[in-house]
């Protein structure tokens, strides 16, 4: 059982590139989300997405995108990185089923170290 | 790997003695409270969480405590040991947000052997 799987672990950019984060998980989870995390501070959600075909903003969203056209896949687009968005970036997920009478529950991947010159 | 930032609060203690990390939260009408344990190179892991309509709970080796007079969340670990060296986030999660947790910024948590 793989859990929360993202790839790539370290990335380069330059300022202006594109890249995709890759998050998929084996767990049949319907929720799913993307956190930033900078030094000094805690995790901040960018997106995230309740069930395939879903999404919606977090705290952060801005320069970043997402879809979920499957349920165990969540990518992450930067359409054009800046310096401002390097950072660690962990995908999460639980079941969601607790929601209403339990806390969200999240289940992390192991993150993605992305540093844009 | 991975790791968390170089600049947060740290707590450091003696292997066998107890730990107590503290948490201040800001929304009053937080459903749940929530312990994670960030290990370096690994994403946060789950430790324990409760809800707003209890002051205590407790797991194995660690409790948690809720004052919500005060906004005031704290985990306790019981003899402390090395492995349990890593940065801890609380977090918090309202009913009417769903799916939204908001974090803490983190303690970061040294065992002298």
């Amino acid at each position: 059982n793989a859990g929360v799987t993202q790839t790539p672990k370290f990335q380069v950019l330059k300022t202006g590139q594109s890249m995709t984060l890759q998050c998929a998980q084996d767990m049949n989870h319907e929720y799913m989300s993307w956190y930033r995390q900078d030094p000094g501070m805690g995790l901040r959600l960018i997106h995230y997405s309740v069930g395939a075909g879903i999404t919606d903003q977090g705290e952060v969203p801005n320069g970043y995108n997402v879809s979920r056209s499957t349920t165990e896949d969540f990518p992450l687009r930067l359409l054009s990185a800046a310096p401002s968005q390097t950072s660690v970036y962990f995908c999460a997920s639980s079941s969601g089923q607790g929601i209403s009478t339990g806390a969200n529950v999240l289940t992390f991947g192991a993150g993605s170290r992305l540093t844009v010159l | 790997g991975e790791s968390v930032g170089l600049h947060l609060p740290t707590l450091s203690v003696q292997e066998g003695d107890n730990s107590i990390i503290n948490c201040a939260y800001s929304n009053s009408a937080s459903d749940y409270f929530i312990w994670y344990k960030q290990e370096s190179g690994k994403g946060p892991q789950f430790i324990i969480d409760i809800r707003s309509n209890m002051d205590k709970r407790q797991g194995q080796r660690v409790t948690v405590l809720l004052n919500k007079t005060v906004k005031h969340l704290s985990l306790q670990i019981a003899a402390t040991q090395p492995g349990d060296s890593a940065v801890y986030f609380c977090a918090e999660n309202s009913v009417d947000s769903s799916y939204k947790l908001i974090f803490g910024s983190g303690t970061r948590l040294l065992v002298r052997p």
